[in-house]
């Protein structure tokens, strides 16, 4: 059974850049898409981008001038950078895969348990 | 994109009484060529990750209680909760996966009355 697990530092100062690493043990990188979802305190849920296993990508337009997805697959490994950061940007974020394949997608699942960043000097 | 409207916002229910949550997409999440409606609910308690109740618009996922149902097609969907029990307190968000960007409802925080 895949498992997500993300990771990264917990506090950023405003206006650098916000990376996490999302580790997948039980599966193989080489299927799915691989997905990050974030949660402000009080608000919804809010897609970031994905990942295929190709290498291709699509982000949210919302924030696509300002993310960056990547794969490792030596280290079974996807990682999100979220440049610029603002007080806006503090939130919960997940990592998520969904089975889909080609240009047809599936729902969410498994997620990882979620790590909180806080933007903040 | 596609913009998913859940209402309401929040509901209180009597222990043991139904729960309806609407969404409406803004667009149509029934793919054609397989017929199937690209549309998914979620169950979000303080602390965990969101978990997957319905997907298809309407198959449960294996181990989700049967009190829980997806209905509708198109642009127009309902979860219902047939039987709230004390462990249904939570916030459910509907998603579609039709296109991207893949969207969420706002949601619907559901308590007990």
């Amino acid at each position: 059974q895949v498992q997500l697990q993300e990771s990264g530092p917990g506090l950023v100062n405003p206006s650098e850049t916000l990376s996490l690493t999302c580790t997948v043990s039980g599966g193989s990188l080489n299927s799915n898409y691989w997905n990050w979802i974030r949660q402000p305190p009080g608000k919804g849920l809010e897609w970031i981008g994905y990942i295929y296993r190709s290498g291709s990508t699509s982000y949210n337009p919302a924030l696509k001038s300002r993310v960056t997805l990547s794969l490792d697959t030596s280290k079974n490994q996807f990682s999100l950078k979220l440049s610029s950061v603002t007080a806006a940007d503090t939130a919960v974020y997940y990592c998520a895969t969904d089975s889909g394949s080609g240009n047809f997608h599936k729902w969410f699942d498994p997620w990882g348990q979620g790590t909180l960043v806080t933007v903040s000097s | 994109d596609i913009v998913m409207t859940q209402s309401p916002d929040s509901l209180t229910v009597s222990l043991g009484e139904r729960a309806t949550i609407n969404c409406k997409s803004s667009q149509s999440v029934l793919y054609s060529y397989d017929n199937k409606n690209y549309l998914a609910w979620y169950q979000k308690k303080p602390g965990q990750p969101p978990k997957v109740l319905i997907y298809w618009a309407s198959t449960r996922e294996s181990g989700v209680p049967d009190r829980f149902s997806g209905s509708g097609s198109g642009t127009d969907f309902t979860l219902t909760i047939s039987r709230l029990q004390a462990e249904d307190v939570a916030v459910y968000y509907c998603q579609q996966y039709y296109n991207t960007p893949l969207t969420f409802g706002g949601g619907t925080k559901v308590e007990i009355k």
